[in-house]
């Protein structure tokens, strides 16, 4: 079975900074994709970035970029020149490519504070 | 695009009663989800479907029951509430569950407390 495990459960960062949210998972499945959801106060959940598994390069949206590392099973999500509007929980998920189904494993989550 | 809308926003049931938390979404989905989200916690899947008409188990799926009739809906059904299903649902949809169709939109939740 597939587990995804975030260690940090809370982080903190001053606005314009960069901050890295660490996110580790178990799998021994080759294809898969990697997910960073956000989840402000106001609870909706948004999609922040995906990885597919095969590809090597890592994905970018604008401030956020992810550190995929397939070997050492590991997904960070960084966030370049942070924002007041950043703050919120975010989530780390994966989903076997294999399943057909789309279902996701989410990690427990990492509440991050940007600071005036 | 109204996107995934739920029903009701929040609700407080007593021990042993039963209620259905509705879940819509006007996007043509094929693929959609119930989720509950403990204090702290990360999501875990109760149920899913793939198209109407289509059911299966996730994660945690004692305790609830789902139907998929139309494309449109998937009702969670909560039979018998217990406190230990006090938490946040969540419905999603996506279209697929490649890419680049495979995000999973998700509604605003519904807050359920059991007492």
């Amino acid at each position: 079975a597939q587990t995804v495990t975030q260690s940090q459960p809370e982080m903190s960062v001053q606005e314009a900074e960069t901050v890295t949210l660490s996110c580790t998972y178990d799998t021994s499945e080759n294809n898969y994709y990697l997910f960073w959801y956000k989840q402000p106060p106001s609870r909706q959940m948004i999609l922040v970035i995906r990885q597919e598994a095969y590809k090597q390069q890592n994905a970018t949206e604008n401030r956020f970029s992810v550190n995929f590392q397939k070997a050492a099973k590991s997904f960070s999500l960084k966030i370049s020149d942070s924002q007041l509007g950043d703050t919120a929980m975010y989530f780390c998920a994966f989903m076997k490519h294999a399943s057909n189904t789309g279902k996701l494993i989410f990690g427990q989550g990492t509440t991050l504070q940007v600071k005036p | 695009n109204a996107g995934v809308t739920q029903t009701p926003k929040f609700r407080i049931l007593k021990i042993g009663q039963s209620m259905t938390l509705q879940c819509t979404q006007d996007m043509n989905h094929n693929y959609m989800y119930w989720y509950r989200q403990d204090p702290g916690m990360g999501l875990k899947l109760i149920y899913y479907s793939v198209g109407a008409g289509i059911t299966d188990k996730g994660e945690v799926p004692n305790g609830y029951n789902v139907s998929r009739s139309t494309t449109e809906d998937f009702p969670l059904r909560l039979e018998l509430a217990a406190p230990s299903q006090t938490s946040v649902y969540f419905c999603a949809s996506s279209y697929s569950w490649t890419r680049p169709n495979n995000e999973q939109f998700f509604g605003p939740g519904t807050r359920l407390t059991v007492l």
